[in-house]
């Protein structure tokens, strides 16, 4: 069974700057696809950005940028000229190539920026 | 991207009661999905739905404590039955869009007394 990993449950940036979230995960799958979620207070879940794993090109989505290693099983997300808005719960998620479209979760890291 | 409803929002209820979610897509959707965000964690899925068959549940979770209904293309729901404060939970729903991505609901918020 795959498994996601985000070891920092809490961390913080200023306004402006770039901060990086980590997440590992574990699969045998060679086919796989990559997401992070944002969750802020409201609950919603909001896709940020999503990675195929065939793809060796980084994903990118504006301020918002990955660093794939899939040798390493890691997937970074990077935050540039952070937000107030950017405050929130990013979860990193993993999902077979297959036609089951289940995600798995990782437990989340809270992100806090400040003024 | 698709649209997503779902209600109520939030509620709170006794023990041994039973409350159906709502979840309502602004377009056709073939899959859809149902996850529960317990406190402080991560989300967890409790079953797949597709329109025209029985609801397809994960390790851990039945039919009867969580009934779900697909009856058409648009719209699902699902019953957290005979309540226990263990079930004090957020639930959402989510789908995929045409593009493969993966929508979800503003999900909710249950806390049972």
């Amino acid at each position: 069974a795959q498994t996601v990993t985000q070891s920092q449950p809490e961390m913080s940036v200023q306004e402006a700057e770039t901060v990086t979230l980590s997440c590992t995960y574990d699969t045998s799958e060679s086919d796989y696809y990559l997401f992070w979620y944002k969750q802020p207070p409201s609950r919603q879940m909001i896709l940020v950005i999503r990675q195929e794993a065939y793809k060796q090109q980084n994903a990118t989505e504006n301020r918002f940028s990955v660093n794939f290693q899939k040798a390493a099983k890691s997937f970074s997300l990077k935050i540039s000229d952070s937000q107030l808005g950017d405050a929130a719960m990013y979860f990193c998620a993993y999902r077979s190539a297959g036609s089951n479209y289940k995600l798995t979760f990782g437990k989340g890291t809270l992100l806090t920026v400040n003024p | 991207s698709a649209v997503i409803s779902q209600k109520p929002s939030r509620d709170i209820c006794q023990r041994g009661t039973s409350l159906t979610i709502q979840c309502q897509v602004d377009s056709q959707v073939t899959m859809m999905f149902w996850y529960r965000q317990q406190p402080g964690q991560s989300l967890t899925l409790i079953a797949t739905a597709n329109q025209g068959s029985e609801a397809t549940y994960e390790s851990g979770f039945v039919i009867d404590k969580f009934p779900i209904s697909r009856p058409n293309l648009t719209f699902s729901t699902l019953t957290v039955s005979n309540m226990s404060p263990e079930d004090s939970s957020i639930y959402l729903c989510s789908v995929v869009g045409d593009n493969g991505k993966l929508f979800f609901g503003s999900g909710t918020q249950l806390s049972v007394l």
